[in-house]
């Protein structure tokens, strides 16, 4: 099975803009969930989606959104990027996902995509 | 504050010693997994153990858990070059009616030829 992938894997934007990054789960995974990683906080939950549904929420400002489609493939959103949002963003699927907090599904996860905020 | 916190920070050792690794939470959990990273790149899951499971073992890997003392720890023998990462743990966390994933900042493990 292929594997989880992000696109794209580098992007450079500036404060004030907006960015979409892609996820596309592991075939037949109906669980993404999204992920920040910066050296200061290290490795934080942003959301999960599970059948095109956002089913678990991090504590991220609503500037940060998702949807996810009938395929599975998952959209992140970031609106008006500020400099902290300079980070790498990654994505994790599984068959199960975060439910009934009795996590016994291994997440898998994809590359990530470095964003960088000037 | 992080439910994961992994000790040490950083680990240096020489190729064919043992590495072991800790980690503390806070709350109860369900369930812990611990990742490895390649320097910026995703996460690789490496073991999951559950609350009623004290060892669990997976090749060179070995993964106790004290729920008594919520810590657990992730031992590495006979370590290659190769095993150069960060190790994260993480745990199952339940906040504001959202089920999460929660991981601590890692210990970054440098295995020298």
């Amino acid at each position: 099975k292929a594997g989880v992938t992000q696109t794209p894997r580098y992007l450079i934007k500036t404060r004030g803009q907006q960015v979409t990054l892609s996820c596309s789960p592991i075939s037949g995974h109906r669980s993404v969930s999204w992920y920040q990683q910066t050296p200061g906080q290290g490795l934080q939950f942003l959301f999960e989606y599970f059948s095109e549904t956002q089913r678990n929420k991090g504590n991220f400002p609503g500037r940060f959104s998702g949807r996810q489609f009938s395929n599975s493939r998952s959209e992140m959103n970031v609106s008006t990027l500020e400099l902290g949002d300079s980070a790498l963003y990654l994505c994790a699927s599984s068959f199960l996902g975060l439910a009934g907090g009795f996590i016994t599904d291994t997440q898998y996860f994809g590359p990530g995509t470095r964003l960088t905020v000037l | 504050s992080q439910q994961g916190e992994e000790d040490p920070q950083a680990l240096s050792i020489q190729e064919g010693e043992n590495a072991t690794m800790n980690c503390s939470y806070k709350t109860s959990i369900n369930n812990l997994q611990w990742y490895r990273q390649n320097s910026g790149r995703g996460l690789v899951h490496l073991i999951l153990i559950r609350s009623n499971e004290r060892e669990k073992h997976s090749g060179r890997l070995r993964v106790t858990l004290d729920t008594s003392k919520k810590s657990s720890s992730l031992l590495i023998t006979a370590s290659r070059a190769a095993d150069t990462a960060s190790y994260f743990c993480a745990t199952d966390a339940r906040q504001g009616g959202s089920e999460k994933l929660v991981f601590g900042k890692g210990t970054k493990l440098t295995v020298n030829p």
